[in-house]
């Protein structure tokens, strides 16, 4: 079975501009939660979708947005990129509305310059 | 203080060795934790999930949760040096809100 996936793995950016990132889950999974991983750090728990509602935020700003579709897969939406913002981006996907036994796609690399 | 807490290491353990992991939570109402590896360059993998006090064992993984003193550890009996890794504690504060450590890493010398 494939795991979860992530596009695009790497993404440059400039200051100011606006990014989409995707995630499809796991076959049978419709929970969908996005993390920020800077470099040393663990994950930020940014959102967690299920069922296509959002059903949790973490503390980010409202640049930050996301939503989730039907097939359950989902975007996470970056406005007016900062220096700030490189990170590495991942989405896990759980077969419930729990977080527990969460897994984790490759993630998106973003750079903004 | 940290919401999850962990030594950033580095933790340098011979092979064949027992390797200890300490981890932290501020959150008394945290009702599950995880232990995740992750590989340089590469994203988190689930190792360990423990949701009541007391040690789980599974392989050469033992995770131990101690609710009343906000501590869970995991325990790598054995270490390889495939093991050589950053180790990210993770505590489910309610359904909907997942924080993880900063992580600690381990290398296994041969």
């Amino acid at each position: 079975d494939a795991g979860v996936t992530q596009s695009p793995t790497h993404l440059i950016k400039t200051r100011g501009q606006q990014v989409t990132l995707r995630c499809s889950p796991i076959s049978g999974h419709k929970s969908v939660s996005w993390y920020q991983q800077v470099l040393g750090q663990g994950p930020q728990f940014i959102f967690q979708y299920y069922e296509k509602e959002e059903r949790g935020r973490g503390n980010f700003p409202d640049r930050f947005s996301a939503r989730q579709f039907p097939n359950y897969s989902s975007e996470l939406n970056v406005n007016a990129l900062l220096l700030g913002d490189s990170a590495l981006y991942l989405c896990a996907s759980s077969p419930a509305r729990s977080l527990q036994g969460q897994y984790f796609g490759p993630g998106t690399r973003l750079l903004v310059l | 203080q940290k919401e999850v807490e962990q030594n950033s290491g580095p933790l340098s353990v011979p092979e064949g060795a027992i390797a200890s992991l300490n981890c932290t939570y501020s959150d008394r109402g945290s009702q599950s934790f995880f232990w995740y590896r992750q590989y340089s360059g590469k994203s988190p993998e689930l190792i360990m999930s423990i949701y009541s006090n007391g040690d789980k064992e599974d392989g050469r993984f033992t995770a131990q949760l101690n609710k009343a003193s906000q501590y869970v550890s995991l325990l790598i009996r054995d270490s390889q040096p495939s093991d050589s890794a950053t180790y990210l504690c993770a505590v489910n504060k309610n359904n909907n809100d997942m924080r993880f450590g900063a992580g600690t890493r381990l290398t296994v010398k041969p």
